[in-house]
């Protein structure tokens, strides 16, 4: 199946810092990426579509200015943790749907753990 | 897009089938059942989905009821690496985004 990839795949920053989180589709391009957030124990939760070329949609209670998404690329999105907190400690998930027919379903990095201490 | 309910754990013996069911009553016309799982600490990995008929591939078999308010997942010989939360989603071809329920936690017991 397609590739998606994640980096890093842990993190740890100090509170006050800001993040970055690199998603990248290695062998095939994607118009739309998805942002999620996984919390112990707990279902993914969807932050954010992301587009390229264009800005980002959140899901209700998502601070856009606190989690900076860009898309610059068919095969590139990125996730910013800004001013982060303990709070912000979390597992943060990107997935990407290939172009074209949908032949199977979204493909899921492997995931980053954020610790923010 | 339509709600599922799933059983939130079950239990499976190595080496026999899992099945997995999820309930989609409200599911519609143009709406796909999607089944991913997700392994401890990692990102969720596609198995199969379907729109009415009975679907099989290398992972898994999705046996989808004629009224299309049910189906069941099926995992034909169940591996010790089996062992994950399963998802059931439902999702109209069109849509892209996925919304994650609770799922059910698959245990494979030796």
């Amino acid at each position: 199946g397609a590739v998606v990839s994640q980096h890093p795949s842990r993190v740890i920053c100090k509170s006050g810092t800001s993040v970055k989180i690199e998603c990248r589709s290695l062998d095939f391009q994607a118009t739309t990426m998805f942002w999620y957030r996984q919390f112990p124990k707990q279902s993914l939760m969807l932050m954010a579509t992301s587009n390229e070329g264009s800005k980002a949609t959140y899901e209700q209670g998502v601070e856009k200015d606190k989690f900076l998404i860009n898309h610059a690329s068919l095969t590139l999105s990125t996730l910013t943790v800004t001013s982060a907190h303990p709070e912000d400690s979390s597992f943060y998930i990107c997935s990407a749907i290939p172009r074209g027919p949908r032949k199977s379903g979204a493909f899921f990095g492997q995931g980053t753990r954020l610790t923010v201490v | 897009d339509a709600k599922t309910t799933q059983p939130p754990s079950m239990d499976c013996a190595e080496g026999r089938a899992a099945n997995l069911p999820c309930n989609h009553s409200t599911i519609s016309g143009n709406e796909y059942v999607y089944w991913y799982r997700q392994i401890h600490s990692q990102g969720p990995q596609y198995i199969i989905h379907g729109l009415k008929n009975n679907e099989t591939n290398e992972m898994a078999s999705l046996i989808i009821t004629e009224d299309r308010k049910s189906s069941t997942l099926i995992l034909p010989h169940a591996t010790l690496r089996d062992t994950a939360v399963y998802y059931c989603i439902v999702l109209n071809q069109g849509a892209q985004k996925l919304v994650f329920g609770q799922g059910t936690r698959l245990t494979i017991n030796p």
